[in-house]
């Protein structure tokens, strides 16, 4: 069955970045839109961006355009999402989750990782 | 502020029905884009509850209807029960920000 198991829980300093992993497996994801989304304490969801591994194109959101960096590695089906000057406003649940396409449903999401901003 | 509106919370009673509306805009819903409905139970990932406006998943509960009009949609829950209490979260895509959208979700009660 499809399966996203993302990397452990992080604490990071403001002004560092932080890298969080996304492992796929239990099917194609080459030509998914595996998403990233994030949810601070006790707000909404806040799509940040996604990769389409096969055409190699990623898509951000706006606000995050200049801070964060998603990757593939295909070898591994492995996704990453580094996001970089890190502030305490960051501090939230980082998911990853698949989708057909760009703006289609997120049908399958990790399980979530905790990044903790603190000085 | 999100792209799309949502209540912040609604409530129902065991057994009744309860509506929760998204509405969003010309570059978004009204656009022609599909909305998409999820479910998060507390300390847990969203849940898929109904795909591209009126279709759900297998294993959602038929209680889950969703629907979409113009610049807007609803998610419909009928005979309300106790494990549906949960934050309800609405999803779109627009065409000016050229991006996923999501409405700020709605917190439903079960009296």
């Amino acid at each position: 069955q499809v399966q996203l198991v993302q990397s452990g829980a992080e604490v990071k300093k403001p002004g560092s970045s932080v890298t969080v992993s996304c492992k796929t497996s239990g099917g194609s994801f080459s030509t998914y839109a595996l998403n990233w989304v994030r949810q601070a304490p006790g707000q909404g969801l806040e799509w940040m961006g996604g990769i389409i591994p096969f055409f190699g194109t990623t898509n951000y959101a706006q606000k995050f355009q200049d801070r964060v960096s998603i990757i593939m590695d295909e070898s591994t089906t492995t996704a990453y999402m580094e996001l970089s000057s890190l502030r305490s406003e960051d501090t939230a649940m980082y998911y990853c989750a698949r989708a057909h396409r760009w703006g289609a449903n997120l049908d399958y999401w990790g399980q979530g990782t905790l990044v903790t901003v603190s000085a | 502020q999100s792209v799309l509106t949502q209540p912040p919370s609604v409530s129902g009673a065991p057994g009744q029905r309860v509506t929760i509306s998204c509405t969003g805009s010309s570059s978004n819903i009204g656009a022609g884009y599909d909305v998409h409905w999820y479910q998060q139970l507390p300390g847990t990932a969203p849940k898929l509850l109904i795909y591209a406006n009126t279709n759900r998943p297998s294993g959602v509960p038929d209680r889950f209807s969703g629907s979409k009009s113009g610049t807007s949609a609803s998610l419909a829950i009928t005979g309300l029960q106790a494990e549906d209490e949960a934050d309800y979260y609405c999803q779109s895509y627009d065409n000016d920000l050229r991006g996923v959208v999501f409405g700020g979700g709605t917190k439903l009660t079960v009296l």
